[in-house]
């Protein structure tokens, strides 16, 4: 079955710096990439996607890019600010009947 | 937009409590519906996948007879933890697509924080 790796686990970043967050699946057959922001004690909240026919996709401060061939994609957060402390996953799906695979996670901390 | 209601959002009770969990789905059928656990620190890890009408399917390592599920309707699923001890503490939550074509968001509840005394 699908296996998702994510590093950092943990990332600390000067407000106003950028922070990139890495994910490798391992399911070629993945075709949905989502990532979430999720606060203590709530349930993720979607914050970007990328579906598997598209390289890029920017939304204000957040950007994800995907490389197929390589099976990896990855999270770019500019201009980071306090409120974007928080864990981040990445997860990838293979169809829309099917669950998503999360990562393990990665705490950012933007220190202000 | 879709919205997946969950209840309860706390429960704390004795060990060998058995503790239901409901979610609904608002404004759309929920054919599928998945069941995720998250440890403290850790990452969602599926539990089980729920289909209306038929029997769930669970994950490897997670027993049926301990976490009962139950999708009898096309906006309802439940998950009983049966006979509750401190180890099944967890923050619980279930999530559904909206539809099974792929490339979707699929619509998690607010989850479920399960203390066992």
């Amino acid at each position: 079955g699908e296996n998702v790796e994510q590093h950092p686990s943990t990332l600390s970043v000067q407000e106003g710096d950028s922070a990139v967050i890495k994910c490798t699946y391992s399911d070629s057959a993945s075709n949905y990439f989502p990532w979430y922001k999720q606060e203590l004690g709530k349930r993720p909240q979607l914050i970007i996607d990328i579906r598997s026919n598209v390289g890029e996709k920017k939304d204000q401060r957040i950007a994800v890019t995907l490389n197929k061939t390589a099976k990896h994609f990855s999270l770019h957060i500019t201009e980071t600010q306090p409120e974007d402390s928080a864990v981040y996953f990445c997860a990838a799906q293979h169809s829309g009947n099917t669950p998503l695979v999360f990562g393990k996670g990665t705490r950012l901390s933007v220190i202000a | 937009g879709a919205v997946v209601s969950q209840h309860p959002s706390w429960v704390i009770c004795k060990s060998g409590t058995s503790v239901k969990i409901e979610c609904r789905s608002l404004d759309f059928q929920a054919t599928t519906m998945f069941w995720y656990r998250q440890f403290p620190k850790q990452s969602l890890m599926l539990m089980a996948t729920s289909n209306e009408g038929s029997k769930a399917t669970y994950e490897q390592g997670v027993e049926k007879d301990k976490f009962l599920i139950n999708h009898a309707s096309l906006t309802l699923s439940t998950l009983t933890v049966t006979s509750a001890h401190p180890e099944d503490s967890s923050f619980y939550i279930c999530s559904a697509p909206t539809t099974v074509a792929s490339n979707q968001p699929q619509h998690f509840g607010d989850g479920t924080r399960l203390s066992i005394l």
